[in-house]
Protein backbone atom coordinates (compact mmCIF):
# COMPACT_ATOMS: atom_id res chain seq x y z
CA UNK A 1 0.00 0.00 0.00
CA UNK A 2 0.95 3.80 -0.40
CA UNK A 3 3.46 5.08 2.32
CA UNK A 4 3.12 8.35 3.65
CA UNK A 5 6.48 9.29 6.33
CA UNK A 6 7.25 12.06 9.06
CA UNK A 7 10.80 13.42 9.86
CA UNK A 8 11.38 13.86 12.23
CA UNK A 9 10.00 11.09 14.53
CA UNK A 10 10.79 12.51 17.62
CA UNK A 11 11.95 15.98 18.46
CA UNK A 12 12.93 17.92 21.46
CA UNK A 13 13.48 21.47 21.80
CA UNK A 14 13.44 24.28 24.17
CA UNK A 15 10.62 26.73 24.76
CA UNK A 16 10.81 29.45 22.20
CA UNK A 17 12.54 27.53 19.15
CA UNK A 18 10.65 26.86 15.73
CA UNK A 19 10.88 22.87 14.61
CA UNK A 20 9.63 22.03 11.28
CA UNK A 21 8.30 18.65 10.98
CA UNK A 22 7.75 17.17 7.42
CA UNK A 23 5.36 14.98 5.65
CA UNK A 24 5.87 13.01 2.61
CA UNK A 25 3.59 10.85 0.17
CA UNK A 26 6.59 8.63 -0.97
CA UNK A 27 4.38 6.37 -3.91
CA UNK A 28 1.67 8.76 -4.98
CA UNK A 29 0.88 12.56 -5.30
CA UNK A 30 -1.69 13.98 -2.45
CA UNK A 31 -2.76 17.31 -3.42
CA UNK A 32 -4.34 17.22 0.14
CA UNK A 33 -2.86 16.40 3.26
CA UNK A 34 -4.20 16.88 6.21
CA UNK A 35 -2.44 17.36 9.76
CA UNK A 36 -3.67 16.20 13.44
CA UNK A 37 -2.23 16.37 16.91
CA UNK A 38 -2.82 14.00 19.84
CA UNK A 39 -2.61 14.85 22.87
CA UNK A 40 -1.78 11.47 25.35
CA UNK A 41 -4.60 9.33 25.62
CA UNK A 42 -7.20 11.83 23.52
CA UNK A 43 -7.99 11.62 20.11
CA UNK A 44 -6.93 13.17 16.99
CA UNK A 45 -7.90 16.31 16.49
CA UNK A 46 -7.88 17.65 13.05
CA UNK A 47 -5.35 21.15 12.73
CA UNK A 48 -5.36 21.82 9.42
CA UNK A 49 -5.85 20.97 5.94
CA UNK A 50 -3.04 20.88 3.57
CA UNK A 51 -3.86 21.95 -0.25
CA UNK A 52 -1.01 21.88 -2.47
CA UNK A 53 -0.44 25.66 -3.89
CA UNK A 54 -2.86 27.06 -1.78
CA UNK A 55 -3.08 28.40 1.68
CA UNK A 56 -4.01 25.68 4.26
CA UNK A 57 -7.37 25.93 6.06
CA UNK A 58 -7.52 25.55 9.53
CA UNK A 59 -9.58 24.61 12.07
CA UNK A 60 -11.31 27.22 14.98
CA UNK A 61 -9.09 27.29 17.49
CA UNK A 62 -5.74 26.56 15.53
CA UNK A 63 -3.42 29.38 15.29
CA UNK A 64 -2.77 29.66 11.96
CA UNK A 65 0.56 32.05 12.64
CA UNK A 66 1.85 29.65 15.23
CA UNK A 67 1.37 26.51 13.28
CA UNK A 68 2.89 27.51 9.75
CA UNK A 69 1.88 24.89 7.35
CA UNK A 70 3.17 24.99 3.73
CA UNK A 71 2.45 22.29 0.47
CA UNK A 72 4.93 23.20 -1.99
CA UNK A 73 4.40 20.44 -3.88
CA UNK A 74 2.66 17.30 -4.14
CA UNK A 75 5.08 15.13 -2.42
CA UNK A 76 5.74 17.18 0.63
CA UNK A 77 3.67 19.36 3.45
CA UNK A 78 5.52 20.93 6.41
CA UNK A 79 3.74 21.61 9.51
CA UNK A 80 6.21 24.53 11.37
CA UNK A 81 5.61 24.95 15.10
CA UNK A 82 6.61 28.53 15.23
CA UNK A 83 7.77 29.78 19.70
CA UNK A 84 7.33 26.59 20.69
CA UNK A 85 6.31 26.55 24.29
CA UNK A 86 5.81 23.47 26.86
CA UNK A 87 1.94 23.45 26.11
CA UNK A 88 2.40 22.49 22.10
CA UNK A 89 4.24 18.82 23.26
CA UNK A 90 2.33 16.70 21.46
CA UNK A 91 1.93 14.00 19.06
CA UNK A 92 1.84 15.47 15.19
CA UNK A 93 0.15 13.03 12.74
CA UNK A 94 -0.46 13.66 8.90
CA UNK A 95 -2.14 12.16 6.44
CA UNK A 96 -2.45 12.14 2.62
CA UNK A 97 -5.12 11.41 0.43
CA UNK A 98 -4.63 10.45 -3.33
CA UNK A 99 -6.33 12.41 -5.87
CA UNK A 100 -9.98 11.79 -6.62
CA UNK A 101 -10.10 9.01 -3.41
CA UNK A 102 -12.69 9.78 -0.72
CA UNK A 103 -12.14 6.22 0.24
CA UNK A 104 -8.68 6.26 1.17
CA UNK A 105 -6.14 8.33 3.75
CA UNK A 106 -2.83 7.16 4.22
CA UNK A 107 -1.65 8.02 7.68
CA UNK A 108 2.14 9.03 8.46
CA UNK A 109 3.53 7.35 11.53
CA UNK A 110 3.73 10.60 13.42
CA UNK A 111 5.98 12.90 15.23
CA UNK A 112 6.46 13.22 19.04
CA UNK A 113 7.19 16.67 19.81
CA UNK A 114 8.46 17.99 23.93
CA UNK A 115 9.12 21.56 24.44
CA UNK A 116 11.24 22.13 27.36
CA UNK B 1 -21.75 18.40 10.70
CA UNK B 2 -20.57 15.00 11.27
CA UNK B 3 -19.19 13.61 14.51
CA UNK B 4 -18.83 9.79 15.79
CA UNK B 5 -19.28 8.52 19.44
CA UNK B 6 -17.74 5.74 20.90
CA UNK B 7 -19.33 4.75 24.17
CA UNK B 8 -16.99 3.26 26.83
CA UNK B 9 -13.98 4.98 27.13
CA UNK B 10 -12.46 1.55 28.02
CA UNK B 11 -13.33 -2.00 27.15
CA UNK B 12 -11.64 -5.06 29.57
CA UNK B 13 -11.97 -8.44 27.76
CA UNK B 14 -10.86 -11.69 28.93
CA UNK B 15 -8.68 -13.79 26.60
CA UNK B 16 -11.00 -15.60 23.83
CA UNK B 17 -13.56 -13.43 24.75
CA UNK B 18 -16.20 -11.60 22.25
CA UNK B 19 -14.56 -8.11 22.06
CA UNK B 20 -17.43 -5.05 20.98
CA UNK B 21 -16.24 -1.86 20.84
CA UNK B 22 -19.31 0.77 19.73
CA UNK B 23 -19.11 3.69 17.47
CA UNK B 24 -22.23 5.89 16.56
CA UNK B 25 -22.45 8.35 13.69
CA UNK B 26 -23.92 11.26 13.15
CA UNK B 27 -24.57 12.25 9.44
CA UNK B 28 -27.55 13.26 7.50
CA UNK B 29 -26.45 10.81 4.83
CA UNK B 30 -24.81 7.55 5.21
CA UNK B 31 -21.00 8.59 5.08
CA UNK B 32 -17.55 6.80 5.15
CA UNK B 33 -16.57 4.76 8.14
CA UNK B 34 -13.36 3.55 9.42
CA UNK B 35 -12.01 1.93 12.22
CA UNK B 36 -8.04 2.43 12.94
CA UNK B 37 -5.88 0.60 15.79
CA UNK B 38 -3.10 2.71 17.54
CA UNK B 39 -0.63 0.90 19.54
CA UNK B 40 1.53 3.03 21.94
CA UNK B 41 3.89 5.21 20.55
CA UNK B 42 2.93 4.13 17.07
CA UNK B 43 0.75 5.69 14.45
CA UNK B 44 -2.50 4.50 12.84
CA UNK B 45 -3.25 1.39 11.53
CA UNK B 46 -6.36 0.83 8.91
CA UNK B 47 -8.94 -2.26 10.84
CA UNK B 48 -11.36 -1.99 8.03
CA UNK B 49 -13.90 0.84 5.91
CA UNK B 50 -16.96 0.78 4.79
CA UNK B 51 -17.40 2.96 1.77
CA UNK B 52 -21.33 1.63 0.83
CA UNK B 53 -20.55 -1.64 -0.53
CA UNK B 54 -21.58 -4.14 1.93
CA UNK B 55 -23.01 -3.69 5.36
CA UNK B 56 -20.78 -6.41 7.03
CA UNK B 57 -17.35 -5.84 6.32
CA UNK B 58 -13.91 -7.88 7.27
CA UNK B 59 -11.05 -6.25 8.37
CA UNK B 60 -7.82 -7.63 9.25
CA UNK B 61 -6.49 -9.29 12.65
CA UNK B 62 -10.03 -10.99 12.58
CA UNK B 63 -12.14 -8.18 13.44
CA UNK B 64 -15.15 -7.07 11.23
CA UNK B 65 -17.75 -4.49 11.19
CA UNK B 66 -21.28 -4.13 10.34
CA UNK B 67 -22.98 -0.57 9.16
CA UNK B 68 -26.53 -0.37 9.92
CA UNK B 69 -28.55 2.80 8.74
CA UNK B 70 -31.24 2.60 11.05
CA UNK B 71 -29.19 2.52 14.28
CA UNK B 72 -26.42 4.53 12.49
CA UNK B 73 -24.23 2.74 14.40
CA UNK B 74 -20.73 0.74 12.92
CA UNK B 75 -19.86 -1.28 15.62
CA UNK B 76 -16.65 -3.00 15.80
CA UNK B 77 -16.38 -6.77 16.89
CA UNK B 78 -14.16 -9.91 17.02
CA UNK B 79 -15.10 -13.00 18.17
CA UNK B 80 -12.42 -14.07 20.57
CA UNK B 81 -9.71 -11.49 21.58
CA UNK B 82 -6.46 -11.81 21.87
CA UNK B 83 -3.89 -10.15 24.20
CA UNK B 84 -2.46 -8.52 21.22
CA UNK B 85 -5.02 -6.90 20.70
CA UNK B 86 -4.84 -4.96 23.20
CA UNK B 87 -4.72 -1.30 22.03
CA UNK B 88 -6.34 2.08 21.38
CA UNK B 89 -9.47 1.80 18.82
CA UNK B 90 -10.49 4.97 17.14
CA UNK B 91 -14.06 5.19 15.17
CA UNK B 92 -13.86 7.82 12.22
CA UNK B 93 -16.21 9.12 9.97
CA UNK B 94 -15.67 11.08 6.60
CA UNK B 95 -17.96 12.60 3.79
CA UNK B 96 -17.61 11.38 0.04
CA UNK B 97 -15.95 14.61 -0.88
CA UNK B 98 -12.49 13.65 -1.78
CA UNK B 99 -10.77 16.95 -0.27
CA UNK B 100 -12.66 16.89 3.35
CA UNK B 101 -10.68 15.41 6.26
CA UNK B 102 -11.44 12.34 8.97
CA UNK B 103 -13.22 12.70 11.95
CA UNK B 104 -12.06 10.78 14.60
CA UNK B 105 -14.24 9.38 18.15
CA UNK B 106 -12.36 9.85 21.43
CA UNK B 107 -11.09 6.85 20.97
CA UNK B 108 -12.01 3.45 23.18
CA UNK B 109 -9.08 1.33 24.92
CA UNK B 110 -9.27 -2.29 24.91
CA UNK B 111 -7.58 -4.14 27.55
CA UNK B 112 -6.89 -7.81 27.56
CA UNK B 113 -6.38 -10.19 30.18
CA UNK B 114 -5.11 -13.82 30.43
Amino acid sequence: GAVVSQHPSRVICKSGTSVKIECRSLDFQATTMFWYRQFPKQSLMLMATSNEGSKATYEQGVEKDKFLINHASLTLSTLTVTSAHPEDSSFYICSARPPGNAETQYFGPGTRLLVL
Amino acid sequence: AQSVTQLGSHVSVSEGALVLLRCNYSSSVPPYLFWYVQYPNQGLQLLLKYTSAATLVKGINGFEAEFKKSETSFHLTKPSAHMSDAAEYFCAVSDHQAGTALIFGKGTTLSVSS
